[in-house]
């Protein structure tokens, strides 16, 4: 399995700043993704990193709001913009290999408050 | 309609009895499936995951999986006070993951 690294693992931001996450995987993987888990929710899926080319975001996020870069197969940032209150969560990177039954890992997570 | 649904418990259980967790989903086509175990305050740990028809086995854990039915479980063995956790189940359509909305475990000593 990937080991991936995130940073920073916590962060208080202020209302209207925005944050970057980074992701740092061990080794070269083709999937990645971008997932927030809100306080006491499940997993939602933000977005799909693609190396060179435009995040696929999912329905209800938008790249104006997640940037989202991955300029190699090892690397990927989120930033998120304009924060809110309702943007505190964790946020986790995950990485899986292509095909069917490959398994998807996950970072340790940044949980970001926003005051 | 979610893509996969799990009870959301809390389910307790005495230690050293036999947690059952369920799951379904509803996408024929899903590949794979995965349990992840996650600790309050932490990232979601994968246990198992299982992709044909039957049970796998690994220590206390078992996953099941009819896709029949469209049903996936795990059961622990020996539950221990420290799978007290969420368990979120999952399933691999392509390259994309659906998670269920967990089902809370107390394994009370």
């Amino acid at each position: 399995s990937a080991v991936i690294s995130q940073k920073p693992s916590r962060d208080i931001c202020q209302r209207g700043t925005s944050l970057t996450i980074q992701c740092q995987v061990d080794s070269q993987v083709t999937m990645m993704f971008w997932y927030r888990q809100q306080p006491g929710q499940s997993l939602t899926l933000i977005a799909t990193a693609n190396q060179g080319s435009e995040a696929t975001y999912e329905s209800g996020f938008v790249i104006d709001k997640f940037p989202i870069s991955r300029p190699n197969l090892t690397f990927s940032t989120l930033t998120v913009s304009n924060m809110s209150p309702e943007d505190s969560s964790i946020y986790l990177c995950s990485v899986a290999q292509p095909g069917g039954t490959g398994e998807l890992f996950f970072g340790e997570g940044s949980r970001l408050t926003v005051l | 309609q979610k893509e996969v649904e799990q009870n959301s418990g809390p389910l307790s259980v005495p230690e050293g009895a036999i947690a059952s967790l369920n799951c379904t989903y509803s996408d024929r086509g899903s590949q794979s499936f995965f349990w992840y175990r996650q600790y309050s305050g932490k990232s979601p740990e994968l246990i198992m995951f299982i992709y044909s028809n039957g049970d796998k086995e690994d220590g206390r854990f078992t996953a099941q999986l009819n896709k029949a039915s469209q049903y996936v479980s795990l059961l622990i063995r020996d539950s221990q006070p420290s799978d007290s956790a969420t368990y979120l189940c999952a399933s691999r359509l392509v390259n994309k993951f659906y998670f269920g909305s967990g089902t809370k475990l107390n394994v009370k000593p």
